[in-house]
């Protein structure tokens, strides 16, 4: 059972647009959700994270938003550059547990 | 401080062998986790350790599999009677918990060993 959904499988973006990806879950007692970037041959890196008592956090040119009573959260990458191209993976840990639950992951092209 | 190092990065093993992977944590982080992540998929948890006490261990994790982190510090996970299915990356992460992330529990991925089995 996926604990994290996350869609699109895949995305192609222009340089210069708006890459969403999104996340859903069911447990309620998730309470930390980081998106991390995997590079190929590297590991996945922390990218941004957010708590459910804020519904946005932005860092630069990546937002999370985050819906609580909708149990979704979603990644925005502004003015995508071909150097995001990578795989980004949502995740959600829950309060009083050290398991993190990853999505299957979304990999994005960022079209020069 | 390198980092979360991971050895080795690359195993082509045999059916039936037995292999062995070992993690360095960033030293000040006193938490310890193996994932294991399959081509198109997200890291799936395996196990947790905090200090040397291994406190969470996934079902994914059978009699085959065991995990060691002596004194605290690097940890080891063996597999036993290697099987194609077992052919992953295997993901450590070492975590400390930050005040500006609200005191949760950031995990430091290691690049990951990639096993094949033959």
């Amino acid at each position: 059972q996926q604990q994290v959904k996350q869609s699109p499988q895949s995305l192609i973006v222009q340089k210069g647009g708006i890459s969403i990806i999104n996340c859903a879950y069911e447990n309620t007692a998730f309470d930390y959700f980081p998106w991390y970037q995997q590079f190929p041959g590297k590991g996945p890196a922390l990218l941004i994270a957010i708590r459910p008592d804020v519904s946005e956090k932005k860092e630069g040119r990546f937002t999370i938003s985050f819906n609580k009573s909708a149990k979704q959260f979603s990644l925005h990458i502004m003015d995508s550059q071909p150097g995001d191209s990578a795989t980004y993976f949502c995740a959600a840990n829950p309060a009083t547990g050290n398991q993190f639950y990853f999505g299957t992951g979304t990999s994005l092209t960022v079209i020069p | 401080d390198t980092g979360v190092s991971q050895d080795p990065r690359h195993k082509i093993t045999k059916r039936g062998q037995n292999v062995t992977f070992r993690c360095d944590p960033i030293s000040e982080h006193n938490r310890l986790y193996w994932y294991r992540q399959t081509l198109g998929q997200g890291p799936e948890f395996l196990t947790y350790f905090q200090n040397e006490a291994q406190l969470e261990k996934s079902r994914l994790l059978s009699d085959r599999f065991s995990a060691e982190r002596p004194k605290g510090s690097f940890s080891t996970l063996e597999i036993q009677r290697t099987e194609q299915g077992d052919s992953a990356m295997y993901l450590c992460a070492s975590s400390l918990e930050i005040p500006s992330h609200g005191w949760a529990n950031v995990l430091t991925f290691g690049a990951g060993s990639r096993l094949t089995v033959l």
